[in-house]
């Protein structure tokens, strides 16, 4: 069955740094692109960062753009996400997915795999 | 950018009745809509994805409608385990993969 496991997640004072993992098992990792969604406690959620099946596209969130990093790990079957210059407002619970379409479609779409979430606090 | 609205905001709806969730796509969006059911504490489970396709393991009495710019999810017979959060999405035109802002589904 597919898993996936966030972890890296805590606490972080502002224009800090901090590196998010997501390790994956139960499917063929370097044939799915993969997504970060985050959630602010309370609040609705919010698609921050694709990359496809093997790194060679990444798009972002306006709001994550040029602060966020993300890449992946084929051989470790594992997703990061780099996140620098941390603000307040990028606390959330943040949520690794996997992407619904085989690598062959061309194509990044809907979540058909979602980790529990690691929670990031940015506070002084 | 493409914006997603969810009405409505919180639906009262008793055990064993109907439930009819709206989504509605500032453009066209084709038939790349998802949705989601999210309960407290847990990480968002795919219910439905292309409009109307149930993801793997989803039961029958959930169903998605729709094409283009308007969208509905079905409960035809509200369970306990159905008082949740639901969320649509595009994925058309991306990036952004945008969100609507959820309708939670509670007891009547």
């Amino acid at each position: 069955q597919v898993q996936l496991v966030e972890s890296g997640g805590g606490v972080v004072q502002p224009g800090k740094s901090l590196r998010l993992s997501c390790t994956a098992s139960g499917f063929t990792f370097n044939t799915y692109g993969m997504h970060w969604v985050r959630q602010a406690p309370g609040k609705g959620l919010e698609w921050v960062a694709v990359i496809s099946y093997d790194g060679s596209e990444k798009y972002y969130a306006d709001s994550v753009k040029g602060r966020f990093t993300i890449s992946r790990d084929n051989p470790k079957n594992t997703l990061y996400l780099q996140m620098n210059s941390l603000r307040a407002e990028d606390t959330a619970v943040y949520y690794c997915a996997k992407d619904g379409y085989y690598y062959d479609s061309g194509n990044l779409g809907f979540h058909d795999y979602w980790g529990q979430g690691t929670l990031v606090t940015v506070s002084s | 950018e493409i914006v997603m609205t969810q009405s409505p905001a919180t639906l009262s709806v008793s055990p064993g009745e109907r439930a009819t969730l709206s989504c509605r796509a500032s453009q066209s969006v084709r038939s790349h809509l998802a949705w989601y059911q999210q309960k407290p504490g847990q990480a968002p489970r795919l219910l439905i994805y292309g409009a109307s396709t149930r993801a793997t393991g989803i039961p029958a009495r959930f169903s998605g409608s729709g094409s283009g710019t308007e969208f509905t999810l079905t409960i035809s017979s509200l369970q306990s385990e159905d008082f949740a959060v639901y969320f649509c999405q595009h994925y058309n035109n991306w990036p952004p993969y945008a969100f609507g802002q959820g309708t939670k589904v509670e007891i009547k």
